[in-house]
């Protein structure tokens, strides 16, 4: 069965650094997203991506993030200068249409900022 | 906007027993209704998700959820669950219009299945 992958599964990194995390959608998809995690609080949204620009995006997804679709299969989040309350965990997920349908997600990438 | 809460952090049961992880939400606009389920270090997996029709619905592992519009609630049940069925369940929302799908989650529930 297709599914999302995530890389790194667990990613340290000091404050201020840039982190890159990846992501593998599942290949006839067409809408991308990133959730975060922070421990003990919600899964929040950070943005959605579709037809190789943002569509939405929250509050939480400043000029530090950014994401992109390099080359037809990957799918990134970019974090420009780290800071502590970066650390949660990352989902990517994919959908083959937007609104109603169905939202496939990865794994998780785990950000520790120190 | 869109809000989901889920007011048990952990609910604790023994095998085949009955369980109902409470789900309540809040919204502007209508909105379509999903269950996720995660499982220890895996990502969320659709477990239910409420679009239109029947106001109940099911999945294939047993459980149900009943969309209450009247009560804005969406809550998960299962008459007898399993110890596999130990993991979080996180409740979550999209909007029918003015978004690409993005998901409003809950807080999650952690369901714990006791032999």
């Amino acid at each position: 069965e297709p599914e999302v992958t995530q890389t790194p599964s667990h990613q340290v990194t000091q404050m201020g650094q840039e982190v890159i995390l990846r992501c593998v959608p599942i290949s006839n998809h067409l809408y991308f997203y990133w959730y975060r995690q922070i421990l003990g609080q919600k899964v929040e949204f950070l943005v959605s991506f579709y037809n190789n620009e943002i569509s939405e995006k929250s509050e939480i997804f400043d000029d530090q993030f950014s994401v992109e679709r390099p080359d037809g299969s990957n799918f990134t989040l970019k974090i420009r200068s780290t800071k502590l309350e970066d650390s949660a965990m990352y989902f990517c997920a994919s959908s083959p249409q937007g609104v109603g349908n169905i939202q496939y997600f990865g794994a998780g990438t785990r950000l520790s900022v120190l | 906007a869109q809000s989901v809460t889920q007011l048990d952090s952990q609910v604790p049961v023994f095998e085949e027993a009955p369980v109902e992880l409470r789900c309540n939400y809040s919204s502007s606009v209508s909105v379509y209704l999903f269950w996720y389920v995660q499982y220890p270090n895996q990502g969320l997996q659709l477990l239910l998700k409420y679009l239109s029709g029947s106001t109940l619905v099911e999945s294939i592992n047993g459980f149900e959820a009943e969309f209450n519009k009247s009560q804005t609630s969406f809550h998960l049940r299962k008459p007898s669950v399993h110890i596999s069925d130990t993991a979080e369940y996180f409740c979550a929302v999209s909007a029918l219009r003015g978004s690409q799908g993005n998901l409003i989650f809950g807080k999650g529930t952690k369901l714990s299945v006791k032999p």
